[in-house]
């Protein structure tokens, strides 16, 4: 099956700075790739996602890029802000784009994210 | 904040008993999946249900179970419990339309087994 590394584990950053979370997955048909943020006690909020016929997304400060040669993924987050500071999940899957068609997400082990003042 | 809802919030269950999960999933959304979360890990896929019928399993026995009723809120049934059960069970709802399907996550069951 699946399976997505992802790294560093833990990430502290000054506030400004920007944040690098790189993932890599393993089975090369997996074409479906989000990231989503959890706070301390709350629920994983997706704040971006990536398919696989695009190499790059942006959305204000957070930009994914894809490399599906080397089968890897990063999250860049530029004017890092204290209210980013929390874990952070790469995720991967084979989403069959047909009603129905199923889509489940393999995740990553997850980034501790500090920004710090 | 997303429309999933979960209960409990909280469970504490003894090793052998069983357990019932509950999430209601957003208006409109028409599929639910569960996802288990150990302590500093990533959720772990459990199954999802479309439409009523059960759409993809993860490495799970058969004693983790679930339902989805008419209404696309889902149950998920855990039996003969065991300590390694204890952590964070997610459900997270969507729509399937063969174009997008981001998954909304509720906040969460915590089991504790002892």
């Amino acid at each position: 099956g699946e399976n997505v590394e992802q790294h560093p584990s833990t990430l502290s950053v000054q506030e400004g700075d920007s944040a690098v979370i790189k993932c890599t997955y393993s089975d090369s048909a997996s074409n479906y790739f989000p990231w989503y943020k959890q706070e301390l006690g709350k629920r994983p909020q997706l704040i971006i996602d990536i398919r696989s016929n695009v190499g790059e997304k942006k959305d204000q400060r957070i930009a994914v890029t894809l490399n599906k040669t080397a089968k890897h993924f990063s999250l860049h987050i530029t004017e890092t802000q204290p209210e980013d500071s929390a874990v952070y999940f790469c995720a991967a899957s084979i989403r069959r784009w047909v009603t129905g068609g199923g889509n489940k997400l393999t995740f990553g082990t997850g980034t501790q994210l500090k920004v710090e003042l | 904040e997303t429309g999933v809802t979960q209960s409990p919030t909280h469970l504490i269950k003894t090793r052998g008993q069983q357990v019932t999960l509950r999430c209601s999933s957003q208006s409109g959304h028409n599929t639910v999946s569960w996802y288990q979360q150990a302590l500093g890990q990533g959720p772990q896929f459990i199954f999802q249900y479309y439409r009523e019928e059960e759409n993809g399993r993860g490495n799970f026995p058969p004693r983790f179970s679930g339902l989805q009723f008419p209404n696309y809120s889902s149950e998920l049934n855990v039996n003969a419990l065991e300590l390694d059960d204890s952590a964070l069970y997610l459900c997270a709802s969507s729509l399937e339309t063969g174009r997008t399907d981001t998954q909304y996550f509720g906040p969460g069951t915590r089991l504790t087994v002892l």
